[in-house]
């Protein structure tokens, strides 16, 4: 098992470009979630996906969109990069009855210039 | 507002000498809590958790974590630590009345002195 696999490792934009970060589980987990983790402020809920065809904001969902392909494969858009958008993006996914234990992919680091 | 607290941003411990780090959180129902650690540059890795019962939790690498619910704490312990300890050290709590989410303390940043 890969647990949850996240595409690119690194990547680097300039302001207004657009990217997707893909993301995807093979646990068979229901729900989905994005974080992004920046320096002193852990990682906040960008959006989540309790289960295949819902998606849900989370704390901070301004300037992305999100798609739940199916059940392993939750992406997330960025539609008009900003540097405000500079982070660390973690996928992580958790099984229904498990009290949320949620399980994450390596990250993504993505430079908005 | 709901919130996770971790008030040490940064901890420096020998090699060898004990470790606890702090968690508080605000919600006034029983959470579920949990502490995640990462590594430079890696993903979270899951160290222990706690839903119910014996509030001593055991997790991985040797770290305990003790629930006080009178306190609002979930601090995590370590007896003796160990240089590839150091790591940043995440609580979360979360809570069957916000669905499907988990809401993270900051961090700490674990330095260890040899």
């Amino acid at each position: 098992n890969a647990g949850v696999t996240q595409t690119p490792k690194f990547q680097v934009l300039k302001t207004g470009q657009s990217m997707t970060l893909q993301c995807a589980q093979d646990m068979n987990h229901n729900s989905m979630y994005w974080y992004r983790q920046d320096p002193g402020m852990g990682l906040r809920l960008i959006y989540y996906s309790a289960s295949e065809g819902t998606t849900d904001k989370g704390e901070v969902p301004n300037g992305y969109n999100v798609s739940r392909l199916n059940k392993r494969e939750f992406s997330l858009r960025l539609e008009s990069a900003a540097p405000s958008q500079t982070s660390v993006y973690f996928c992580a996914s958790s099984a229904p009855g498990t009290y949320n234990e949620q399980f994450f992919g390596p990250g993504t680091r993505l430079t908005v210039l | 507002a709901q919130s996770v607290t971790q008030p040490d941003i940064h901890i420096t411990v020998s090699e060898g000498a004990s470790l606890e780090l702090r968690c508080n959180y605000s919600y006034g129902a029983t959470p579920y809590l949990f502490w995640y650690v990462q590594s430079p540059g890696q993903g979270l890795q899951l160290l222990l958790k706690y839903f119910s019962g014996d509030t001593l939790v055991q997790g991985i690498k040797g770290f305990e974590a003790e629930f006080k619910r009178s306190q609002s704490s979930f601090n995590l312990r370590k007896p003796s630590v160990h240089w590839s300890d150091a790591a940043e050290y995440f609580c979360a709590v979360g809570l069957m009345e916000y669905g499907n989410k988990l809401v993270f303390g900051a961090g700490t940043i674990l330095r260890v002195k040899s």
